[in-house]
């Protein structure tokens, strides 16, 4: 059992290049997120999908893409990317509905440098 | 006004010391509280949930007050281990099950 995991863990791009990070998870949940996190201002929520076939925007989506791919996978495109997206970036699941609907857990995060 | 605010510390205390963090919120609707612990380098993870009637966990006592918006967290008896930042967490009222992350408070523990 991984929880969830993330791949790459580090990456270097240059401005204007593309990439995606992908996430997967393996504890049946239903809802997934990315959040980056910068110094100072702690984990703010760029996109979430609440379920299989829906994504919303979170509070700092711009110059983001997300697919659902399956109730396993939920990956995060940077189409251009900017120097300002140098972040730590954590892909996290929950469930939907009961108690534990708030229990979100993490993957290990991917160190992204954009020179 | 952040959203969730916490002083970022660090807090630097010797090991068997009491130490307590606070934190404020802006939404006076919010309904769940939370403390996450996050390691150096590592990722963010459940530490406890906060309910009105406070609540302890071993070491660790959290208290809410809705009526000045502020949850804190008390931690008696510190050990090494306890080194890691401690992130202040709410959800607020119409957001679903999305969350609200403080930008958290450091702690070192020292022997």
């Amino acid at each position: 059992n991984a929880g969830v995991t993330q791949t790459p863990k580090f990456q270097v791009l240059k401005t204007g290049q593309s990439m995606t990070l992908q996430c997967a998870q393996d504890m049946n949940h239903n809802s997934m997120y990315w959040y980056r996190q910068d110094p100072g201002m702690g984990l703010r929520l760029i996109y979430y999908s609440a379920s299989e076939g829906t994504t919303d925007k979170g509070e700092v989506p711009n110059g983001y893409n997300v697919s659902r791919l399956n109730k396993r996978e939920f990956s995060l495109r940077l189409e251009s990317a900017a120097p300002s997206q140098t972040s730590v970036y954590f892909c996290a699941s929950s469930d939907l509905w009961g108690q534990r609907r708030y229990e979100q857990y993490f993957g290990p995060g991917t160190r992204l440098t954009v020179t | 006004r952040k959203e969730v605010e916490q002083d970022p510390g660090p807090f630097n205390v010797p090991e068997g010391a009491t130490v307590a963090f606070n934190c404020t919120y802006s939404n006076s609707a919010s309904q769940s509280f939370f403390w996450y612990r996050q390691d150096c380098r590592k990722e963010p993870k459940l530490l406890m949930s906060v309910y009105s009637s406070g609540n302890e966990d071993g070491r660790f006592t959290a208290q809410l007050n809705r009526a000045s918006q502020y949850i804190s967290l008390l931690i008696r008896d510190s050990k090494l281990s306890d080194s890691a930042t401690y992130l202040c967490v709410v959800n607020p009222s119409n957001a679903g099950n999305m969350l609200t992350f403080g930008g958290g408070t450091r702690l070192m523990v020292k022997p």
